[in-house]
């Protein structure tokens, strides 16, 4: 029992620099979500995706883009990487017929800009 | 706009004695409210949540939280602490206003159990 796995865990990037995130979920969830997390703001949404083929803009989404080709597979996409990037991104899915229903997460990928 | 709030970054307790974790939310109409707990290097883990029903909620790990409805409060606790429990905890509401059933997370509170 997988859940969410993003990949990679951590990663080292020079400033300008391109790179792409991946999530996976194995639950069948309709609802995917990109979070950043900086100390002393909690979690900030990035995208997010109510289904396969749709993605919308969070509270954050600059210099970020995102993909859902598949259901199961949730992409964030940095296309000139700045060390305001530094953060820890989480990945999480949901059920979406049930409002109530809670998110699981994946454990996280510590990106540095340098 | 749906928000929640953690007024404490920091709570220290010891370990034995009963725990509080504060978190109030402005939201229209019923609320979703969700507890997550963060340990080091670690994605959140789901602790509990409030649906509707009972104002007592029970959860993972013996922890519980009391829905306010007149405070608009969603406090976490705990009746005796242990050091294990120290970790990041955070609050969050289900956005429920647009359709989108976005997650909107307080900003987290560290709770830290002294042996």
């Amino acid at each position: 029992n997988a859940g969410v796995t993003q990949t990679p865990k951590f990663r080292v990037l020079k400033t300008g620099q391109s790179m792409t995130l991946l999530c996976a979920q194995d639950m069948n969830h309709e609802y995917m979500y990109w979070y950043r997390q900086d100390p002393g703001m909690g979690l900030r949404l990035i995208h997010y995706s109510v289904g396969e083929g749709t993605t919308a803009k969070g509270e954050v989404p600059d210099g970020y883009n995102v993909s859902r080709l598949k259901k199961q597979n949730f992409l964030l996409g940095l296309e000139s990487a700045a060390p305001s990037q530094t953060s820890v991104y989480f990945c999480a899915s949901s059920y979406s017929s049930l409002g109530s229903a809670e998110a699981f997460f994946g454990q996280g990928t510590r990106l540095t800009v340098v | 706009a749906q928000s929640v709030a953690q007024p404490e970054d920091q709570v220290n307790v010891a370990e034995g004695n009963p725990l509080t974790v504060k978190c109030t939310y402005s939201v229209s109409g019923n609320p979703y409210l969700f507890w997550y707990v963060q340990y080091p290097n670690r994605g959140l883990q789901f602790l509990l949540k409030y649906i509707t029903g009972d104002n007592l909620v029970k959860g993972s790990y013996g922890f519980e939280a009391e829905f306010n409805k007149s405070q608009t409060s969603f406090h976490l606790k705990k009746p005796s602490a242990l050091v294990s429990d120290s970790a990041l905890y955070f609050c969050a509401v289900r956005d429920r206003e647009s359709g989108t059933y976005k997650y909107i997370f307080g900003t987290g509170t560290r709770l830290k159990v002294l042996a």
